[in-house]
């Protein structure tokens, strides 16, 4: 009920591709998306986040789209450059506050 | 201006010793968090503070693990008799409130030899 499962585990894309990560939660009670950038030796960097009223927020070249009914929401990261090489991380929450990690995807940018 | 600020920032020690691990929060933040990053295990929450409410424990993997906030702002997370399986990085994270944008230090990399 608490899991929150994220795919893929890692991903190679070219420069100026599209990146997609992907991730599905159980627990109807979240109700806070975020999705965190981790470089190495570094902690978590909050990227963007989504609340559930919403199907789509987008900062720059960062979308996350939110699929309240599947239970889904995704990371598009649009002309992906080798800066965005890092490990990626979606999370839930809910009142408590607490955040319920996935699995991490590991983004490789090749020029 | 600082943001999370985690010391130190490694720490080697013995098996059956006790570490304590600080983390200060951003300024103002009521919110207080304290995660583990381990390869097998990736990021799990362990204990949660908000104002002077009781803290959430629920995280916590064993009775070896305490955490405490002093004043509101400083806290410390100590683990007692250390184990090898306690290996991990050691983060802390900080919010305005419950249920807002978390920010995160750079984390503890403990290692038990």
């Amino acid at each position: 009920q608490q899991q929150v499962k994220q795919s893929p585990q890692s991903l190679i894309v070219q420069k100026g591709g599209i990146s997609i990560i992907n991730c599905a939660y159980e627990n109807t009670a979240f109700d806070y998306f975020p999705w965190y950038q981790q470089f190495p030796g570094k902690g978590p960097a909050l990227l963007i986040a989504i609340r559930p009223d919403v199907s789509e927020k987008k900062e720059g070249r960062f979308t996350i789209s939110f699929n309240k009914s599947a239970k889904q929401f995704s990371l598009h990261i649009m002309d992906s450059q080798p800066g965005d090489s890092a490990t990626y991380f979606c999370a839930a929450c809910n009142q408590g506050g607490k955040l319920i990690f996935g699995q991490g995807t590991e983004l490789s940018v090749k020029p | 201006g600082a943001g999370v600020s985690q010391s130190p920032s490694n720490k080697v020690t013995e098996k059956g010793k006790d570490v304590e691990l600080r983390c200060d929060p951003i300024s103002g933040h009521t919110a207080l968090y304290w995660y583990r990053q381990s390869l097998g295990q990736g990021l799990e929450f362990l204990i949660y503070f908000q104002g002077n409410s009781a803290p959430d424990k629920s995280g916590l993997p064993s009775d070896r693990f305490s955490a405490e906030r002093t004043g509101g702002s400083v806290s410390t997370l100590t683990i007692q008799r250390t184990q090898q399986e306690d290996s991990a990085v050691y983060l802390c994270a900080s919010s305005l409130q419950a249920n807002q944008p978390q920010h995160f230090g750079d984390g503890t990399r403990l290692s038990i030899l």
